[in-house]
């Protein structure tokens, strides 16, 4: 299974200030077609996951462009450039390359200073 | 609009069989490239995908659980089931289902069509709680 690592666990942030999420994959996740199969979500408190990012950079329909994602082959970051009070909750990675099994990161919780 | 809703005990004892439904709208499971997966998340943890079946009934399912799951779908019912035997205390999580949708088509220029379809888990159910207790 390909093994996910986020850091940090945990991100205070003031709002107003930027973010940053790391992703690390033990192998790469660059599909032969160039595009790396790395989804990002966002776990609000109390809610399901939802889809922020998809094939590493690409925003889901309806994310505000104050997100992006970067990265590639084992390396990824998500960016919040100016954080916002409704951001906060758990963020994860999740890799769609070499399945089964999808397998997520541990999950970074974001939380407002 | 699009949406799943997960059913099924809250309750069960060890050793039990788990049975989890996933009624959905909004989209076919007999469309090409749809599929309906399932994760679940223990309390206070990460997400741990489970199952997912496709359109064409295809399977697939975690390694690490594949000997006690079974996932199976009624397509004129909107319903994917899932299965799990044999329960234990750390199978206490809430069970989220999720569709496996076309999120996007994009560009790959090498390839013959110079395009590729991009499927991605976009729209999941609210969840439902299961604890496995004596």
């Amino acid at each position: 299974d390909i093994v996910m690592t986020q850091s940090p666990l945990t991100l205070p942030v003031t709002p107003g200030e930027p973010a940053s999420i790391s992703c690390r994959s033990s192998q790469s996740l660059l599909h032969s077609n160039g595009y790396n199969y790395l989804d990002w979500y966002l776990q609000k408190p109390g809610q399901s996951p939802q889809l922020l990012i998809y094939l590493g950079s690409h925003r889901a329909s309806g994310v505000p462009d104050r997100f992006s994602g970067s990265g590639s082959g084992t390396d990824f970051t998500l960016k919040i450039i100016r954080v916002e009070a409704e951001d906060v909750g758990v963020y994860y990675c999740m890799q769609g390359l070499q399945i089964p099994p999808y397998t997520f990161g541990q999950g970074t919780k974001l939380e407002i200073k | 609009q699009i949406t799943l809703k997960e059913s099924g005990p809250t309750l069960v004892k060890p050793t039990q069989t788990l049975t989890l439904t996933c009624t959905f709208s909004g989209f076919s499971l007999s469309t090409s490239g749809v599929g309906v997966a399932w994760i679940r998340q223990p309390p206070g943890k990460a997400l741990e995908w489970l199952a997912l079946i496709y359109w064409d009934d295809e399977k697939r399912y975690s390694p690490s659980l594949k000997s006690r799951l079974s996932i199976t779908k009624d397509t004129s019912e909107n319903q994917v089931v899932l299965t799990m035997t044999n329960v234990d205390p750390v199978d206490t999580a809430t069970y989220y289902c999720a569709q496996r949708g076309l999120i996007d088509i994009v560009e790959v220029p090498s390839s013959v069509q110079g395009y590729s379809y991009y499927y991605g888990m976009d729209v999941w159910g609210q969840g439902t709680t299961v604890t496995v207790s004596s």
